[in-house]
């Protein structure tokens, strides 16, 4: 079975701060992916990353960065200088082998002014 | 990029009527796509795989007679909510695996669907 563990329910930060969401996962599948979705209000799922089973490095894309450790199924999400558009809820998600998606229970992020 | 749509993208039913959601793959063909199901501040849970040419697979404790789908064509799934009732209202969203270098999936924009 699958799962995916998001601790942090909510955080709320100040605009500029920068804030790291937490993901740690389970699966006895070998080959997996990783994502993570923002959804705003609108409730439109928005892609932000995939990262395979194979490949451990991290990834930087502007702002956002990820940490991909399997020695300890975690697969966090840094925003770096958070702004108000970043608020929304963020989704955690696993992949196996059979295409089905798992989601955490999302951390929903507030940055204020 | 890929995209998936889906049809209506709101929609407001009295108890007991039955109402259909359209999910479409617009420039890949899927003969699978996953519906998912997500209440009020929940997350995405997934009730069903929907496939092409066959039946669908329900996960557990979701009622196959009262949520029928149906894989028409390798670009097109729908599913219906029979006579619905105030608490099938929720937001339910489709996906399509796809292969574009790698293993990925695209969802549609969502259904908002509120039973009076």
């Amino acid at each position: 079975a699958q799962k995916v563990t998001q601790a942090q329910t909510e955080i709320s930060v100040v605009e500029k701060e920068d804030v790291t969401l937490d993901c740690v996962y389970e699966t006895r599948d070998t080959t997996y992916y990783l994502f993570w979705y923002k959804q705003p209000p609108s409730g439109e799922l928005v892609f932000l990353i995939r990262r395979n089973s194979f490949d451990e490095q991290n990834e930087i894309s502007g702002r956002y960065s990820w940490n991909f450790q399997k020695s300890t199924s975690s697969f966090n999400f840094t925003i770096t200088a958070s702004q108000v558009v970043d608020s929304a809820v963020y989704f955690c998600a696993l992949m196996g082998s059979n295409y089905k998606l798992t989601f955490g229970k999302g951390t929903l992020l507030t940055v204020n002014p | 990029g890929a995209v998936v749509s889906q049809h209506p993208s709101r929609v407001i039913c009295k108890s007991g009527t039955s109402v259909k959601i359209e999910c479409r793959s617009l420039d890949f063909q899927a003969t699978t796509m996953f519906w998912y199901r997500q209440f009020p501040k929940q997350s995405l849970m997934l009730m069903a795989t929907s496939n092409e040419g066959s039946k669908a697979t329900y996960e557990q404790g979701v009622e196959k007679d009262k949520f029928l789908i149906n894989h028409a064509s390798l670009t097109l799934s729908t599913l219906t909510v029979t006579s619905a009732h105030p608490e099938d209202s929720s937001f339910y969203i489709c996906s399509a695996p796809t292969y574009r270098g790698t293993e990925t999936q695209y969802f549609g924009p969502g259904t908002r669907l509120l039973v009076l």
